[in-house]
């Protein structure tokens, strides 16, 4: 059975802070695998996909990273706006499947 | 504007009450998912209809039916309530076959069996 797990479950920053996230997986026949930011009362918004080992990609602050056991997400510079949990996911099968990891919140103080 | 909308945006109930959540994309995606997501956060599939055609069914009770009278439309329909269905189902959607598989999210239904 497809696994996903995040780390750390919660992370608090200080504003400026760098940081990186985890995604570690076992799975058989990653298709890809995803990043998605939640806020507090709101459905997952999609961040990234990555497809094979050595993509990365980036959107302003944030960087995702592959490799053929985990994903990073890379935080430069956080700002308090960045706070919210982030999922990871994974792409698996024939029928668009996707198995999500248990999230890391993420806090950026000032 | 909205691109995935489910209807309530909450919903409190009795024990052994049926209900019904809606689920609605303008996107054009021919796929739609149904998520449930507990108190710890984690998103687990349900349920996914591409074309009105049921193609995964995770083990969830049979007391929860899909129904999606077209592809624009999925609803979830759940008999005989019970505490351990408190949670929020969201609904997503998306193209099978695209380049770009993301999955589209709506806002959440939160439901609350009592």
């Amino acid at each position: 059975e497809d696994q996903v797990t995040q780390s750390p479950e919660a992370l608090r920053l200080q504003e400026g802070e760098s940081s990186s996230l985890n995604c570690s997986y076992t799975v058989s026949g990653l298709r890809g695998l995803f990043w998605y930011r939640q806020d507090p009362g709101k459905g997952p918004e999609f961040l990234f996909t990555l497809y094979s080992a050595g993509e990365e990609k980036e959107k302003e602050r944030l960087k995702a990273t592959l490799t053929k056991k985990e994903s990073f997400l890379h935080i430069t510079a956080p700002k308090p706006e960045d706070s919210a949990t982030y999922l990871c996911a994974v792409l698996t099968g024939g029928g668009n499947k996707l198995t999500f990891g248990t999230g890391t919140q993420l806090k950026v103080e000032l | 504007d909205t691109a995935v909308s489910q209807t309530p945006k909450y919903l409190v109930t009795q024990m052994g009450n049926d209900k019904s959540i809606k689920c609605e994309q303008n996107l054009g995606h021919d796929t739609m998912y149904w998520y449930k997501q507990d108190s710890k956060k984690f998103l687990k599939i349900m349920f996914s209809y591409n074309n009105k055609e049921l193609i995964i069914n995770e083990t969830v009770p049979n007391r929860f039916s899909p129904k999606s009278p077209d592809k624009a439309h999925l609803n979830l329909h759940i008999n005989s309530l019970e505490l351990g269905d408190s949670a929020v189902y969201f609904c997503a959607s998306n193209n099978l076959a695209g380049i770009y598989n993301e999955q589209f999210f709506g806002p959440g239904t939160r439901l609350t069996v009592l």
